[in-house]
């Protein structure tokens, strides 16, 4: 069965340092999104893509957090310089892009700001 | 703006009974809710949807009921087992984008525990 895949699974990082996580989504999956999940809660929209298209990012906070799909396929989602508040799991999903669509996500990048 | 409420306290249920979660969203009655599995350090998986003109939907031991008057979605573990304890997340479909996609919000989620 495909799976949506990322890389890589944890990042430990210092604040103020760069990190990017990648994704991967199912193929043929025209919709891809970026959540964060803080532990406790559920995932939040940061980003979502239709094809290499973003069509919402209200959630993404722009002057530190970046994300492309250039290809329309694979995406990477960056962050600099991080902050200790940005530790948090960052799920990577994707979807048909129907009208009433199934999400499939991947296993998650855990991410440590010290 | 949608807000979603889950029980945000652990359910600790004994193996073999019905588990039941609870879903409550605030605003606009979405056209379909979605249900998730998230077990520790992993991502979500799909389980069941429902649509605004059903009231119930099956799928082997789960259940789900949508009730657009109470604003209120239950998901109904039958015959529990230790290898459903896991978080189980509802997700609503969100306001349309400018562009006209959908999005999704998900509620905090219920940990469910299943005791042997």
């Amino acid at each position: 069965e495909a799976e949506v895949a990322q890389s890589p699974r944890y990042k430990i990082t210092e604040k103020s340092q760069a990190v990017a996580f990648w994704c991967d989504p199912i193929s043929g999956h025209a919709t891809l999104y970026w959540y964060r999940q803080i532990l406790g809660q559920g995932p939040e929209l940061l980003v979502q893509f239709q094809d290499e298209s973003v069509v919402d990012d209200s959630q993404l906070p722009k002057d530190r957090f970046s994300a492309e799909r250039l290809k329309g396929v694979d995406s990477t989602l960056k962050i600099q310089p991080a902050e200790l508040g940005d530790s948090a799991m960052y799920l990577c999903a994707s979807s048909l892009g129907l009208e009433i669509d199934t999400q499939y996500f991947g296993p998650g990048t855990r991410l440590t700001v010290l | 703006s949608q807000k979603i409420e889950q029980n945000s306290e652990a359910l600790n249920i004994q193996e073999g009974k019905t588990a039941t979660l609870t879903c409550n969203y605030t605003n606009y009655s979405p056209a379909y809710l979605q249900w998730y599995r998230q077990d520790p350090g992993r991502g979500p998986v799909f389980l069941l949807l429902i649509r605004e003109n059903e009231k119930e939907k099956r799928k082997e031991r789960l259940k789900v009921t949508f009730d657009t008057t109470l604003k209120q979605s239950l998901f109904h573990i039958t015959a529990s087992q230790p290898a459903d304890s896991a978080t189980y997340l509802c997700a609503l479909e969100g306001p349309r984008g400018t562009s006209g996609t959908y999005k999704y919000i998900f509620g905090t989620g219920t940990r469910l525990k299943v005791l042997a």
